[in-house]
């Protein structure tokens, strides 16, 4: 158990739709990044938030967007749900400046 | 971020040490190595990470060379759990971490 938890689990939902997947990071942890995971993809960046702020954005999509709370927990948000959405997302925290990156254990979106 | 190259796929023995390339050639004074594996659609699994010594842990070990463009991830005995696919990154403390496809380690009985 790498103390980052993730849900939900499972997501299915409909085109056109909008999900919120909330991401808890370990305790003491400030940095919080969000990764997609397509079948044909390997694991990409999306968004990096440290205390509240964002820090570092990779390929996010302009129909994704992502906050981080001041109890540090973070949600990320998809609208306009497409077939291509389905993915696995993964939250990862570490600590300030910190050398390990902990990672839940993701979120399976399926979009029909 | 530096690029690694890694092998795309790895057979080894259970029991025996599996040793894991990776090249970083373009690494800076400031970057870290390192290594990371995923378990079938797990969430990627810390191992290992160093700067320039030697390091080793209740998993593996990770063997810099001296000019650190590259590096190897030891696994001391292999079991079957261990097949994964193992990502080697090179980073900055604090930043992203940056996957490339990784080598697909398999071990067989």
């Amino acid at each position: 158990d790498s103390g980052v938890t993730q849900t939900p689990k499972h997501l299915i939902t409909a085109t056109g739709q909008r999900v919120t997947l909330r991401c808890s990071p370990r305790s003491g942890d400030l940095s919080v990044y969000w990764y997609q995971q397509s079948l044909d993809q390997g694991l990409q960046f999306l968004i990096q938030y440290y205390n509240g702020e964002e820090r570092a954005k990779g390929n996010i999509l302009e129909r994704f967007s992502a906050q981080q709370f001041p109890d540090l927990h973070s949600e990320l948000n998809l609208s306009s749900l497409e077939l291509g959405d389905s993915a696995l997302y993964f939250c990862a925290s570490s600590v300030e400046r910190g050398a390990e990156a902990f990672f839940g254990q993701g979120t399976r979106l399926t979009v029909v | 971020d530096a690029k690694t190259t890694q092998p795309t796929s790895m057979d080894c023995a259970e029991g025996r040490a599996a040793n894991l390339p990776c090249n970083h050639s373009t690494i800076s004074g400031n970057e870290y190595v390192y290594w990371y594996r995923q378990i079938h659609s797990q969430g990627p699994q810390y191992i290992i990470h160093g700067l320039k010594n030697n390091e080793t842990n209740e998993m593996a070990s990770l063997i810099i060379t001296e000019d650190r463009k590259s590096s190897t991830l030891i696994l001391p005995h292999a079991t079957l759990r261990d097949t994964a696919v193992y990502y080697c990154i090179v980073r900055v403390y604090g930043n992203k971490l940056v996957f490339g496809a990784g080598t697909i380690l398999r071990v067989k009985s």
